[in-house]
């Protein structure tokens, strides 16, 4: 099963780029890549995903790297309303199990 | 569109009684899935279910049973309750991304907060 690896805890400026490393280094051809986020204790919040190419909706920008084993999620102006935990997540192997980490804990501060 | 919605937001059992916690949603969505968050914890998926009478495990499924036996609801049944099931839980749905398979945006529940004594 495809698992990932985030840094714990990040800060960011407000107004500044933020981007979000993840490792999935065993992720399988066919598995995309889903980054959610989740601020205080409300139901997670889809962002963005991905499968082999560059992604970017109204949220973020989704990198991800040639070889598929890393991604970068980058907000583009991050804001004080953009603190919150980050998850970067793989399925496990059939593309019906969503496995999560720990996620990152963004800080946005002013 | 209400969304999903769970039904009750909060609970508090004895151990040893059983419940169902209600998962709805309207969006006409083929994937339903139940996940629990443990304090400081990320999700874990516990039962996920690809249409109206087909379910299947996930990570941790011991304790709990689901069906689905219409696209809208997807309840969760605590058989026994433990203090080890004291969590958060979450409901979500979505489509399929055409073509693929895999799940597309899930869409989640506000969560039902469970206490067990």
């Amino acid at each position: 099963d495809a698992k990932t690896t985030q840094p714990p805890s990040m800060d960011c400026a407000e107004g500044r780029a933020a981007n979000l490393p993840c490792n999935h280094s065993t992720i399988s051809g066919n598995e995309y890549v889903y980054w959610y986020r989740q601020i205080h204790s409300q139901g997670p919040q889809y962002i963005i995903h991905g499968l082999k190419n560059n992604e970017t909706n109204e949220m973020a920008s989704l990198i991800i790297t040639e070889d598929r084993k890393s991604s970068t999620l980058i907000l583009p102006h991050a804001t004080l309303r953009d603190t919150a935990v980050y998850y970067c997540i793989v399925d496990a192997g059939n593309n019906r199990k969503l496995i999560w980490g720990l996620g990152t804990s963004l800080a946005v501060n002013p | 569109n209400a969304g999903v919605t769970q039904t009750p937001k909060f609970q508090v059992l004895k151990t040893g009684q059983s419940m169902t916690l209600q998962c709805a949603q309207d969006m006409n969505h083929e994937y339903m899935s139940w996940y629990r968050q443990d304090p400081g914890m990320g999700l874990r998926l516990i039962h996920y279910s690809v249409g109206a009478g087909i379910t299947d495990q996930g990570e941790v499924p011991n304790g709990y049973n689901v069906s689905r036996s219409t696209t809208e609801d997807f309840p969760l049944r605590l058989l026994s309750a433990a203090p080890s099931q004291t969590s958060v839980y979450f409901c979500a749905s979505s489509l399929f991304i055409v073509g693929t398979g895999a799940i597309n945006e899930q869409f989640f529940g506000p969560g039902t907060r469970l206490t067990v004594l």
